[in-house]
């Protein structure tokens, strides 16, 4: 699966908008652009998913770059229960088993 | 609708010992994944089971084993237990087929915390 660069950690202020951004300059054309998130002592969960169009779902927004080579998560109002550590995956088209995490984005959001 | 669970929620074992960590899939699902996560860092796959098959592999080796049960629920078996196997084991299902889709969402459990001494 193709890399991801995500920043080590970000901080935002509660009811405040959060932009998490990824990189992904290899991606190639049948890759999926995934979202998971992992709140302290517990496993991942899906957040969103999207491939070429931006993407909304109850829990967060997905802005993809025109060219692919980007994306942002965006959290429309942080809470403190969206402090986790958020990791951005490429899935490729057919065979993709995995999910292959990096080390992600680890989000303070402050009170 | 009940989730993805796993048993024990921590466990000790002494290096050189065998282990064996369960995991019931969410209902419904019949693919079953694990995940290795050391210690600050990402969940590393091991490997993936649909229908009781291995249906893909990580860079584990071969003493990191499981099964998949007819009722889609998993077992992964870990032999010679090493110090730096010391770390989450979580389980994730997916309501896959064999020709995996990169749109399936995974849903993970809380994990097993391993400690080897």
């Amino acid at each position: 699966d193709a890399k991801t660069t995500q920043p080590n950690s970000m901080e935002s202020n509660e009811e405040e908008p959060v932009h998490l951004p990824c990189n992904h300059s290899t991606i190639s054309g049948t890759d999926y652009i995934h979202w998971y998130r992992q709140l302290p002592s517990q496993g991942p969960e899906y957040v969103i998913h999207g491939l070429t169009s931006n993407v909304n779902n109850r829990m967060a927004s997905l802005a993809i770059a025109e060219d692919r080579k980007s994306s942002t998560l965006i959290l429309h109002r942080a809470t403190l229960r969206d402090a986790a550590v958020y990791y951005c995956i490429l899935r490729r088209g057919a065979g993709s088993y995995q999910l292959t995490f990096g080390k992600g984005t680890k989000l303070s959001v402050i009170p | 609708e009940t989730g993805v669970t796993q048993s024990p929620t921590h466990l000790i074992k002494t290096r050189g010992q065998q282990v064996t960590l369960r995991c019931s899939s969410q209902s419904g699902h019949n693919t079953v994944s694990w995940y290795q996560q050391a210690l600050g860092q990402g969940p590393q796959f091991i490997f993936q089971y649909y229908r009781e098959e291995e249906n893909g592999r990580g860079n584990f080796p071969p003493r990191f084993s499981g099964l998949q049960f007819p009722n889609y629920s998993s077992e992964l078996n870990v032999n010679a237990l090493e110090l730096d196997d010391s770390a989450l084991y979580l389980c994730a299902s997916s309501p896959g087929t064999r020709a995996i889709r990169s749109t399936d969402t995974q849903y993970f459990g809380p994990g097993t915390r391993l400690t080897v001494l």
